[in-house]
Formats: structure tokens, sequence, C-alpha cells
């Protein structure tokens, strides 16, 4: 069972490169999420998912485009790179219901823009 | 914005000794989750504790919640050295993760 899945693991991009950061999740879960974590920041929402084809954004969208074409599938694009977007990225998983379940994470991305 | 904050922003104890860290948060909630984060990896789901509750235990773990004071706090006893980790609070005021927020996280470190 490999949970939520992220490619790559590192990433070095030029600013106004774009690129797209992969998530896999093999549990069935609905629920699908990206974060951007940043020293002193903590963890902040960038767009989610509660099911194929809808996707909602969280607190920090711009620059960053999702879909969701698949239950299992949940990638975030970077339309152009900027340095403010340098980052570690997690994406997330979980169940939804009238019972709230915790999310399981991926193991990040993280992403240098110069 | 950062709906929890916690407290302290790092923590130092010898192996065996407690630690306790804190989160206050801002407005009324439904939950509240406790995650860990090893260094370079993704977070993983400790305890969630519900705005009806006022404390929990999950094996070396305690926490408490204080709807009054929207402050909760997470006790590790026994330290460790592979508690070493940051530790961040999660809270939601709607129904389910959607929108979920965390906390800026407390840094622990276990001395050996």
């Amino acid at each position: 069972n490999a949970g939520v899945t992220q490619t790559p693991k590192f990433q070095v991009l030029k600013t106004g490169q774009s690129m797209t950061l992969q998530c896999a999740q093999d549990m069935n879960h609905e629920y699908m999420s990206w974060y951007r974590q940043d020293p002193g920041m903590g963890l902040r929402l960038i767009h989610y998912s509660v099911g194929a084809g809808i996707t909602d954004q969280g607190e920090v969208p711009n620059g960053y485009n999702v879909s969701r074409s698949t239950t299992e599938d949940f990638p975030l694009r970077l339309l152009s790179a900027a340095p403010s977007q340098t980052s570690v990225y997690f994406c997330a998983s979980s169940l939804r219901g009238e019972v709230i379940s915790p999310l399981h994470f991926g193991n990040g991305t993280r992403l240098t823009v110069t | 914005s950062q709906q929890g904050e916690e407290d302290p922003q790092a923590l130092s104890i010898q192996e065996g000794e407690n630690a306790t860290m804190n989160c206050s948060y801002k407005t009324s909630i439904n939950n509240l989750q406790w995650y860990r984060q090893n260094s370079g990896r993704g977070l993983v789901h400790l305890i969630l504790i519900r705005s009806n509750e006022r404390e929990k235990h999950s094996g070396r773990l305690r926490v408490t919640l204080d709807t009054s004071k929207k402050s909760s706090s997470l006790l590790i006893t026994a330290s460790r050295a592979a508690d070493t980790a940051s530790y961040f609070c999660a809270t939601d005021f709607n129904f389910g993760n959607e929108k979920l927020t965390f906390g800026t996280g407390t840094r622990l470190t276990i001395i050996p």
C-alpha cells in the first residue's frame, strides 16, 4: 500500500518556467489537497478537491492550477514560476464523510525557483 | 492567515522527560487534530479531539481541549529520541478536512 506518492522529490526551475507536481493516492480517498510549507509559516492550503471533477481554492491559490480527472490523481500546475513559489509542497488525502478522517500526507516536493 | 499558533516554537528536553506543547486558535472549531512531522517527511496524524471532548489519550500522548480559552495542549510522556520532530495542530470550523488550517508548529528536540 503506497499511500500518497508525490513526484518529483526535488525540482529547480528558472523564473517563468512551468511545471506540474504530481500526486497520486491508492486509498480511494475522495478528498485531496495541496499545501505549501514555508519556514515560520506552517502549512498553507493552495487548492483542494472533494471528488473527481470538483476543485476549489484554498488560502494561497494564485499562480497555481489544479484538476481532478480521476479519484487517484491530483496534479498541481505552476503556470509561470516565480521565486516566491520556492517552497516545499505537500499533497494530502482523506476519506470524506460525517465523521472527519485524518489526512494522509505525501513526503513532499522541494521546489526552488531561481 | 494561520488559525492555530503553537507555543513554544521550540522545545528541548532530556530523554525520559515529559513534553508539553500548546495550541491556541481564533474561532470556534468542530475538531482539532495534532500531526507530527519528521525532518524531510510529510505530516503524520497523531490524534483528533472533537469540540465536545475535553481530554483524549493515545499511548504516550494526552491531548486536552479548552474551548472557552480556545486552546489545546499535547503532552508526550516519557519522551524518546524518536519523538524528535515538529508538531502541528490543525483546526476545522467546517465539518471535514476542507480548508483545514494548520498552526506554525513546535520543534521538539529530545536530548539522549
